[in-house]
């Protein structure tokens, strides 16, 4: 069975950082385009960054560019997103998201971010 | 960047009837199109990629149609289930761009 278990989230304040994770199980990790998409309170999809299976390319919605980093670790079937300078509009719930069979097709159960003072 | 257009935003259909959604997008995506089914408090699930092929496990009641700009999805008798919003996703040009989501609900 196909699982993306995340962890990472929580209240931050604005300006600061946080770092999101997903672990992978039940597929070829390495063989998938691992993804990232967001869902503020309320409100539709937004796909936010995505990385090619050996991590040599990444890709960046223009609002995050700069403040976001997604990396992955093969070797522990892990996805990252380095989230610095938070804002509240990056407020969301975020999900993580294996490209099995070429689109958005494994999400994880998504973990909440709330940028707040 | 390709803007999905979702109608209606909202729609009152009935158990057992069928439902048809429908997704525009402002330039040709060909066929690669997606829907997703998102119920409260869960995650989005993939019903249709391709524009008509279906995900595993989906049952045949979901069906997806169309090509270049204009997409449908339908449901052909409506389970309790099946009341959820639902999302279409274009994945033809970078940035991958979703619909603003129709409901559906009870009528």
């Amino acid at each position: 069975e196909v699982q993306m278990v995340q962890s990472g989230g929580g209240l931050v304040q604005p300006g600061g950082s946080l770092r999101l994770s997903c672990a992978g199980s039940g597929f070829t990790f390495t063989s998938s385009w691992m993804s990232w998409v967001r869902q503020a309170p309320g409100k539709g999809l937004e796909w936010v960054a995505n990385i090619k299976q050996d991590g040599s390319e990444k890709f960046y919605v223009d609002s995050v560019k700069g403040r976001f980093t997604v990396s992955r670790d093969n070797a522990k079937n892990s996805l990252y997103l380095q989230m610095n300078s938070l804002r509240a509009e990056d407020t969301a719930v975020y999900y993580c998201i294996a490209s099995i069979i070429g689109v958005f097709d494994s999400w994880g159960q998504g973990t909440l971010v709330t940028v707040s003072s | 960047e390709i803007v999905m257009t979702q109608s209606p935003a909202t729609l009152s259909v009935s158990p057992g009837e069928r439902a048809t959604l429908s997704c525009r997008a402002s330039q040709s995506v060909s066929i690669n199109l997606a829907w997703y089914q998102q119920k409260p408090g869960q995650a989005p699930r993939l019903l249709i990629y391709g524009a008509s092929t279906r995900a595993t496990g989906i049952p045949a009641r979901f069906s997806g149609s169309g090509s270049g700009t204009d997409f449908t999805l339908t449901i052909s008798s409506l389970q309790s289930e099946d009341f959820a919003v639902y999302y279409c996703q274009q994945y033809n040009n970078w940035p991958y761009t979703f619909g603003q989501g129709t409901k559906l609900e009870i009528k």
